[in-house]
């Protein structure tokens, strides 16, 4: 079966500073693999996604995740954080139809 | 309309009611998914359609939850004989996709309260 694990259900930092979101999954098979950011009384919105093909996915909104098959890792990146970054972020992945989310992490940024 | 609508947005019902939640997808997608999102949590999958066949129903926790798309457009899940723990937001997502990993697009959810 597959699951993901997202490690820190809360992740602060200053505006401008690093964004680091932590992924891990885990699949018998080649994996599909999605990021979303959920607003407050908001759907989900897709920010990358991997499939096949180049490992470094470029996403909306300045994120980008690196796909690390030896490490089972999909982390969420975004080099410099923005107020309007805060959010609940949710790692997923796919066995082909349906998503399986993690529990999410939830960014705070401060000025 | 441009995106997909869930109808109501939210919902309180004392336990032991019937609930009915509307999703409308958007125009023309094959798949609809329905996901529960408890508090705290991320969604889980309850079931999904391609068109109004509904291909995968593994996820609905009991008997009590049933979901329809008789027209392959508009779905609706209905709770029967709500309990407490069936408080929680349901998202609808539908994709263009008839196979594979297609692009999702959620809905909003409608935040169920059981009281």
């Amino acid at each position: 079966a597959q699951s993901v694990t997202q490690l820190g259900s809360h992740v602060s930092v200053s505006e401008g500073a690093l964004v680091l979101l932590r992924c891990n999954y885990s699949s018998s098979v080649p994996p599909y693999l999605f990021w979303y950011v959920q607003y407050p009384n908001q759907g989900l919105q897709l920010l990358l996604k991997y499939t096949t093909g180049a490992t470094l996915v470029k996403g909306i909104n300045g994120f980008e995740a690196e796909f690390k098959k030896s490490e089972t890792s999909f982390h969420l990146t975004k080099p410099s954080a923005h107020m309007s970054d805060a959010a609940e972020y949710f790692c997923a992945v796919s066995p082909g139809t349906a998503l399986i989310f993690g529990k999410g992490t939830t960014l705070s940024v401060s000025s | 309309g441009a995106g997909v609508s869930q109808s109501p947005r939210y919902k309180v019902a004392k336990r032991g009611q019937d609930v009915a939640l509307r999703c409308d997808p958007i125009s023309g997608h094959v798949s609809l998914f329905w996901y529960q999102q408890a508090l705290g949590q991320g969604p889980e999958f309850l079931t999904y359609f391609q068109n109004e066949a509904q291909l995968d129903k593994s996820g609905l926790p009991s008997d009590r939850f049933f979901a329809e798309r008789p027209e392959g457009s508009v779905s609706t899940l209905k709770i029967q004989r709500t309990q407490q723990e069936d408080s929680a937001v349901y998202l609808c997502a539908s994709s263009s996709i008839d196979r594979g990993v297609g692009k999702q697009f959620f809905g909003p959810g409608t935040r169920l309260t059981v009281l």
